[in-house]
């Protein structure tokens, strides 16, 4: 069965920062694997998606690689601003469904 | 990106009655549909597989019965929660892909909180 694991649950950086976020899974045999952000109370919005063949995508201040042999993936924030305090939320895609993690929480202090 | 909508976005109903909640792809037509719950500070659960024109597909430990499923059209997915209890109170998200395929992009709904007294 496959699980998703994400850490750290949570995160606290002041702005301007650069971070990390940190997504695992237990099985290798993905389709892709999909980063959300999501508000409170909020549904989830898709920031970027990277399919099995490909090793990363990037989005404005946003890059998420992929190394599915090892079953990990990062989500590189550059330049944190408050703004993008939210969850994020990553996703495996697997046959027809998808797997998600429990999600860091990031807050970013001006 | 493609847009889902989902009805209502908040609702509040009493002890025993059902609440329909519904799901919209308003630019792209999807075949299959997820409907997912949350509780707070938890992960998405997936509750069932919505098939446009056959029965849904639920995960295990989720009842059919209580939770009807309905996807009549390329565009509309319903999750109706029947004799609702306190404890189904909960975030219920509906996601859609573009294509029936499994490698395409998911987008989700803006989740609707349902709070039953």
């Amino acid at each position: 069965k496959q699980e998703v694991t994400q850490i750290p649950a949570a995160l606290s950086v002041p702005e301007g920062e650069n971070l990390v976020l940190n997504c695992s899974f237990t099985d290798s045999a993905i389709y892709n694997l999909q980063w959300f952000r999501q508000d409170p109370g909020k549904g989830l919005t898709s920031l970027l998606l990277i399919q099995s063949s490909q090793r990363e995508q990037t989005s404005g201040r946003l890059n998420a690689s992929l190394d599915k042999s090892s079953g990990r993936s990062t989500l590189y924030i550059a330049a944190s601003q408050p703004g993008d305090s939210a969850t994020y939320l990553c996703a495996v895609g697997v046959n027809n469904d998808m797997r998600f993690g429990a999600g860091t929480r990031l807050t970013v202090k001006p | 990106g493609a847009v889902v909508s989902q009805h209502p976005s908040r609702v509040i109903c009493k002890s025993g009655t059902s609440v329909k909640i519904e799901c919209r792809s308003l630019d792209f037509q999807a075949t299959t549909m997820f409907w997912y719950r949350q509780f707070p500070k938890q992960s998405l659960m997936l509750m069932a597989t919505s098939n446009e024109g056959s029965k849904a597909t639920y995960e295990q430990g989720v009842e059919k019965d209580k939770f009807l499923i309905n996807h009549a059209s390329l565009t509309l997915s319903t999750l109706t929660v029947t004799s609702a209890h306190p404890e189904d109170s909960s975030f219920y998200i509906c996601s859609a892909r573009d294509l029936a395929g499994p490698g395409t992009e998911a987008f989700f709904g803006q989740g609707t909180r349902l709070t039953v007294v």
